[in-house]
């Protein structure tokens, strides 16, 4: 079974801060695909940033960038300059390179304070 | 401009009552999926359809039904079997080697 795991509940973080959340995940295939969504109060799912498993660049998206780290199966993602729009539950997602099912984490909720 | 419509955005329901959710895309993409979302609690898939006429259980389909007999509708039924369906549910698209979009979401509430 493919698990993916974030151990942060919660983070607090002041604006203009950087804060990294941790994502760890579980597959024994080899091609797979790794997200970070972000759910804002109106609960809209919003794509923060991917990243595929055969590319060892880290993948950044201006403010959001990630550390992937394929042999420890570990998927941080770094929010840097945070804003007050930030705050947000961000989920870690995972899914293999086949059809079928995306996994989730059980998420981790930002709060960036003035 | 192209997107997933969920509707309604709130429904209330009474106990040993079934209940349609409706989820329709005009993205064109292939596969749809349900997710239900707990305070607390990541996102717990549902049902997920590959192609039209087919669909196959996730992690938590005891007390769901769905149906897909066109592309574009993905429509989700909470039955009375369902014990506990109070719960926000997302509706999401796929497209191969792409990522999932989501809808805005329906908030269900047993009365």
């Amino acid at each position: 079974a493919q698990t993916v795991t974030q151990s942060q509940p919660e983070m607090s973080v002041q604006e203009a801060e950087t804060v990294t959340l941790s994502c760890t995940y579980d597959t024994s295939e080899n091609n797979y695909y790794l997200f970070w969504y972000k759910q804002p109060p109106s609960r809209q799912m919003i794509l923060v940033i991917r990243q595929e498993a055969y590319k060892q660049q880290n993948a950044t998206e201006n403010r959001f960038s990630v550390n992937f780290q394929k042999a420890a199966k570990s998927f941080s993602l770094k929010i840097s300059d945070s804003q007050l729009g930030d705050t947000a539950m961000y989920f870690c997602a995972f899914k293999t390179d086949s059809w079928g099912k995306f996994q989730f984490g059980a998420g981790t909720q930002v709060v960036v304070t003035p | 401009d192209g997107g997933i419509t969920q509707s309604p955005k709130y429904l209330f329901r009474k106990e040993g009552q079934n209940v349609t959710l409706s989820c329709e895309q005009n993205l064109n993409h292939d596969a749809m999926y349900w997710y239900r979302q707990d305070p607390g609690q990541g996102l717990r898939l549902i049902y997920y359809s590959q192609i039209v006429n087919d669909f196959q259980k996730g992690d938590i389909a005891e007390g769901y039904s769905v149906s897909r007999e066109k592309k574009e509708s993905f429509p989700l039924t909470v039955t009375s079997a369902q014990k506990n369906p109070t719960a926000f549910y997302l509706c999401a698209t796929y497209r191969m080697a792409g990522e999932l979009f989501f809808g805005e979401g329906s908030r269900l509430t047993v009365l």
